[in-house]
């Protein structure tokens, strides 16, 4: 079975970094890229970025760029989404799936990241 | 890249049809055959519903439908049921391996 399984929920405080991961399993890795969704509280999809497990090459939307960064372990299919500096408005669900056929057709079932003082 | 433009609502009754738009840009939606729509559910993950404008992904029901004329891309489902309430959105590729997603439309079973 084709799965992404993605890390707990962390409660963080502004400054501080973070780095969540995307564990996937089932099939060929380096097959498919790897996207990164945000949700805010209440609000819809935001697409964030996507990187190539193959490569690593990456390309982020304009509103994520220098934000967020990307990186993938292809020994143990994981893929990561990191905050060197957070802020309260990174406070999200944050979504992986994987991109395969021109769409995301497998996605992680979201971790949540809270940033609170 | 600007978010893609979907009603923020829509409505109708069991076995009605609706059909929800998603409107970009001649950059995006007009651009690629690559539109698709997501459906979720209050805190589930998405699920893809609709591939490259009009394909169905295994175990979609054939209640869901695609199209997209120019830069508008839509979304019709026929024959509403209970569970076809949630969000739903959009997304296009615009250029550079790059994605944008629809606001997003709550559809209400009446």
């Amino acid at each position: 079975e084709v799965q992404l399984v993605q890390s707990g929920a962390e409660v963080k405080k502004p400054g501080e970094s973070l780095r969540i991961s995307c564990k996937a399993s089932g099939y060929t890795y380096t097959s498919f890229w790897i996207v990164w969704v945000r949700q805010m509280p209440g609000k819809g999809l935001e697409w964030m970025a996507r990187i190539d497990p193959t490569d690593s090459y990456i390309n982020y939307s304009p509103s994520f760029q220098g934000r967020v960064t990307l990186s993938v372990d292809k020994s143990s299919s994981t893929a990561f989404l990191e905050w060197s500096t957070l802020e309260a408005s990174d406070t999200a669900i944050y979504y992986c799936a994987r991109y395969g056929n021109y769409y995301m057709d497998v996605w992680g079932e979201g971790t949540t990241v809270t940033v609170s003082s | 890249q600007s978010a893609l433009t979907q009603p923020p609502s829509a409505s109708g009754s069991p076995g009605q049809s609706v059909t929800i738009s998603c409107t970009g840009t001649s950059n995006d939606v007009g651009a690629y055959k690559y539109v698709s729509w997501y459906q979720q559910h209050p805190g589930k993950a998405p699920k893809p519903i609709i591939s490259e404008v009009n394909k169905r992904p295994s175990g979609v029901p054939d209640r869901f439908s695609g199209s997209k004329s120019g830069n508008t891309a839509s979304l019709t489902v026929s024959g509403l049921q209970p569970e076809d309430e949630g969000d739903y959105y959009c997304t296009s590729s615009a250029g550079n391996n790059i994605l944008v997603f629809g606001g997003g439309t709550k559809l209400t079973v009446l």
